[in-house]
């Protein structure tokens, strides 16, 4: 099973600030016809799961362009600019390359 | 616009049998392949299960595999898993979730299935 790895567990900031999370997977999720299988979610508060970002780097419909994801092969970041306070909840990275589908274990986003 | 909603929310007991439908819609739900994926009480995601848009192709998690069945029925656009031999370990929000072409975009409200004596 690939295993996703994010840091860090939780991060406080200040609104207007940005802050950045990172997973790493076990293996390189590109595959042979190109696209590399990694999203991005939030979890708000007693909330389903929101797609926020897919193949790395694309905006999933109607997600606000503060967040934005980079990274290659085994490396990611999520960033978020300009923190609001809707964005409090827990974010997770995902692979989507092979099953079993494996998710980071989350990173909480709080407001300072 | 997409909606997922699942039902058979509900307490059992250990070694007991249970079953879970999600009804689809706002989209060609025969067209795509659809997941049952977990999250137990404060605990991260994990997914469980995928089948194919046609129902060709099933695939399951080691933790479930041998005791949940994932099915569909594209004439009524309806997901569904079938629970055998739950543990306690099984009580978690099962969501039914949409396979979007590279990820799950989508995700039902969830429901929330206890294993309990």
């Amino acid at each position: 099973d690939i295993m996703m790895t994010q840091s860090p567990l939780s991060v406080a900031v200040t609104p207007g600030e940005s802050a950045s999370i990172s997973c790493r997977s076990s293996k390189s999720l590109l595959h042979s016809n190109g696209i590399t299988y990694l999203s991005w979610y939030l979890q708000r508060p007693e909330k389903s799961p929101q797609l926020l970002i897919y193949q790395i780097s694309n905006l999933a419909s109607g997600v606000s362009d503060r967040f934005s994801g980079s990274g290659s092969g085994t490396d990611f970041t999520l960033k978020i600019s300009k923190v609001e306070t809707e964005d409090v909840g827990i974010y997770y990275c995902v692979q989507f390359l092979e099953v079993p589908l494996t998710f980071g274990s989350g990173t909480k986003l709080e407001i300072k | 616009e997409v909606q997922l909603v699942e039902s058979g929310e509900g307490l059992v007991q250990p070694g007991s049998s249970m079953k879970l439908s999600c009804v689809a819609s706002g989209f060609t739900f025969s067209n795509y392949g659809m997941n049952w994926i977990r999250q137990a009480p404060k605990k991260g995601l994990e997914w469980i299960a995928l089948i194919y848009y046609d129902s060709s192709s099933k695939y399951y998690a080691d933790s479930v595999k041998g005791r949940f069945t994932i099915s569909r029925d594209n004439s009524k656009n309806t997901l569904y898993l079938e629970m055998n031999s739950l543990r306690s370990e099984d009580t978690a929000m099962y969501y039914c979730a949409k396979w979007g072409g590279s990820s799950v975009d989508y995700w039902g409200q969830g429901v929330m299935v206890t294993v309990s004596s």
